[in-house]
């Protein structure tokens, strides 16, 4: 399977703050990253599918001014929770789905974000 | 995607086999079961998928009911590293862009 790296695994920041989490693929190319938000004691919720070279696909309800995406290379997507609140704490994972047939998705190890 | 159906929770003595249900009695065709669990603050891992034939990896085994309505992941030796949350997940590969939408899923607890 593929390998996903997060980094950071866990950060605290001051409300009104900017944080930026990476998610690396780390043996394989991936055109495709998908990132999801997960509150405590709920399952994962898809934010978004970033697409490298292109802009990001959001789901409804996700500000995109909000949670700024950049996919910029094969291996690397970004995601920027701008102007962090406490209602923003929770746990952001990223995706990295393999087209093949059978579809798998891989993921990294996530990151715990606190706002204070 | 076609709708699962998962028990909240299930129970486990450690070193017995872990029988978990799903039902997706709404699947179509083209569908395959997807597996993933995830254990306490960690990302999902995959476990195994499947289509229509029973399948078995070093992690687990998969059967699907000949219909396809159900299926069951099989963790034939329990540890307690298996506690986790197990997903079921129904879906056509490479369609919705690749999108997995998880539901609840069932918590595991293997028991010493």
């Amino acid at each position: 399977g593929a390998v996903v790296s997060q980094h950071p695994s866990w950060v605290i920041c001051k409300s009104g703050t900017s944080v930026k989490i990476e998610c690396r693929s780390l043996d394989f190319q991936a055109t495709t990253m998908f990132w999801y938000r997960q509150f405590p004691k709920q399952s994962l919720m898809l934010m978004a599918t970033s697409n490298e070279g292109s802009k990001a696909t959001y789901e409804q309800g996700v500000e995109k001014d909000k949670f700024l995406i950049n996919h910029a290379s094969l291996t690397l997507s970004t995601l920027t929770v701008t102007s962090a609140h406490p209602e923003d704490s929770s746990f952001y994972i990223c995706g990295v789905g393999l087209a093949l047939s059978t579809d798998t998705q891989y993921f990294g190890p996530g990151t715990r974000l606190t706002v204070l | 995607d076609a709708k699962t159906t998962q028990p909240p929770s299930m129970d486990c003595a450690e070193g017995r086999a872990a029988n978990l249900p799903c039902n997706h009695s709404t699947i179509s065709g083209n569908e395959y079961v997807y597996w993933y669990r995830q254990i306490h603050s960690q990302g999902p891992q995959y476990i195994i998928h499947g289509l229509k034939n029973n399948e078995t990896n070093e992690m687990a085994s998969l059967i699907i009911t000949e219909d396809r309505k159900s299926s069951t992941l099989i963790l034939p030796h329990a540890t307690l590293r298996d506690t986790a949350v197990y997903y079921c997940i129904v879906r056509a590969p490479l369609e919705y862009g690749n999108k997995l939408v998880f539901g609840a899923g069932t918590i595991l607890r293997v028991k010493s």
